[in-house]
């Protein structure tokens, strides 16, 4: 596709159940970075995956976060027994390499109630 | 730890005038910088970038200007537009890690 595609772009769940957000990235771009925006507050980095190497998951919030990227380019986000304050936009972005630009998708806006 | 601050959580500026956007940062490693732009349900799109070797980098009626002693970069927007009226987030890189600022709410009145 032309641009990052993430869906789905809303997603309401209840609190405790598992939710999986899914990111395609710009074709051939090698970097994979997954965001969230909470309400009022900049991007937080959650994950990041470059080529084959092992991603750095530093910024995921608790061990209920996971991701993985598929064949170097589909990337799942799993939230397991999500809870209220994971209700955020998470936004992936994908880029050619490490000192260009990061491209984003239009986001999924997660609701847990 | 918050190591990208964008201090003015809004900003007004009369269509035709320029705006300032301004961001700290704190990570003398950060050699990379851009500037994004958000309108609401969509993602951000890249607006400009600068490398840390450079003090300026100008395209169209945008510029950004570094200053690393003060750990300081801003946005000029000039004139102002009000197809500008966005948030407007700050990045630093370091490797590769996009560190973000809270942002910047810009409203351009006509």
């Amino acid at each position: 596709g032309a641009g990052v595609s993430q869906s789905p772009s809303n997603k309401v769940t209840e609190k405790g159940k598992d939710v999986e957000l899914r990111c395609d990235p710009i074709s051939g771009h090698t970097a994979l970075y997954w965001y969230r925006q909470s309400l009022g507050q900049g991007l937080e980095f959650l994950i990041y995956f470059q080529g084959n190497s092992a991603p750095d998951k530093s910024g995921l919030p608790s061990d209920r976060f996971s991701a993985e990227r598929t064949g170097g380019s589909v990337s799942t986000l799993t939230i397991q027994r999500t809870q209220q304050e994971d209700s955020a936009v998470y936004l992936c972005a994908s880029s050619f390499s490490t000192y260009t630009e990061a491209f984003f998708g239009q986001g999924t806006r997660l609701t847990v109630v | 730890d918050q190591q990208v601050k964008q201090n003015s959580p809004s900003l007004s500026v009369q269509e035709g005038r320029i705006s300032i956007l301004n961001c700290d940062y704190t990570n003398s490693m950060f050699d990379y910088f851009l500037w994004y732009k958000k309108y609401p349900a969509e993602g951000p799109t890249f607006l400009i970038s600068i490398s840390s070797i450079k003090d300026k980098n100008e395209d169209g009626r945008f510029t950004v200007f570094l200053n690393k002693s003060a750990k300081h970069l801003s946005l000029h927007i000039v004139p102002s537009q009000p197809g500008d009226s966005a948030v407007y987030f700050c990045a630093a890189s370091n490797d590769y890690k996009l560190s973000f600022g809270a942002g910047t709410t810009v409203t351009v009145r006509a």
